[in-house]
């Protein structure tokens, strides 16, 4: 079974914190994401990372960067959170579009951010 | 036009009546298009995905694509209380080796006992 973890469920910062959130995937998969989900709004991009060391920018990435130093991890700063940044977060995982069974996207537990 | 669209819903059916959830895309290149279930405060989970036109059954699921309409719906038979939760269709948009999904908003459907 694909397993992809997070590193916190819930955690609560202060506004200008610098914020370090963690995924890591245990299935060898070549691109991961990392989405925000608020409510009305649905799943919103941020950033996903096709191989080590490349990221690409999603539908929302303003306030975040992403780092991917090795293939399993994969993790989200926020460099300066605000209150418009607490959330839910979520990371999510996928084989190369080229395998078998391209896109499948497999998500981790997600972590509930609150930024005071 | 949105990308993906689903009907909003709220959805509430009895208990072991057919919920019928659907999603249309704009994209006519799309090939592969998933279906996703998500509890109250938990991740998003697989549930379905389909490539070919036609029907794929999968237990009480059944996933339906029309590519020439450009809809994909989902169908749920002898509903339970356990499948209440929101149903989220995603397709694949984009190109390269790391192709994002897009995400519909997602229907919440309530089975009522």
């Amino acid at each position: 079974d694909v397993k992809v973890t997070q590193s916190s469920r819930y955690l609560v910062k202060r506004t200008g914190e610098k914020v370090f959130l963690e995924c890591v995937q245990d299935m060898d998969h070549e691109n991961m994401f990392w989405y925000r989900q608020d409510p009305g709004l649905g799943l919103r991009l941020i950033y996903f990372s096709y191989d080590v060391k490349m990221k690409e920018k999603g539908d929302i990435p303003e306030g975040y960067s992403v780092s991917r130093e090795k293939k399993e991890r994969f993790s989200l700063i926020l460099e300066s959170a605000s209150t418009n940044q607490t959330s839910m977060y979520l990371c999510a995982s996928s084989l190369r579009s080229d395998s078998v069974f391209p896109d499948t996207q497999y998500f981790g537990p997600g972590t509930r951010l609150t930024v005071l | 036009q949105k990308e993906v669209e689903q009907n909003s819903g709220p959805l509430s059916v009895p208990e072991g009546a057919i919920a019928s959830l659907n999603c249309t895309y704009s994209d006519r290149g799309s090939q592969s298009f998933f279906w996703y279930r998500q509890y109250s405060g938990k991740s998003p989970e697989l549930i379905m995905f389909i490539y070919s036109n036609g029907d794929k059954e999968d237990g009480r699921f059944t996933a339906q694509l029309n590519k020439a309409s450009q809809y994909v719906s989902l169908l749920i038979r002898d509903s339970q209380p356990s499948d209440s939760a929101t149903y989220l269709c995603a397709v694949p948009l984009g190109a390269g080796s790391a192709r994002q999904l897009t995400f519909g908003s997602g229907t919440q459907l309530t089975v009522l006992p």
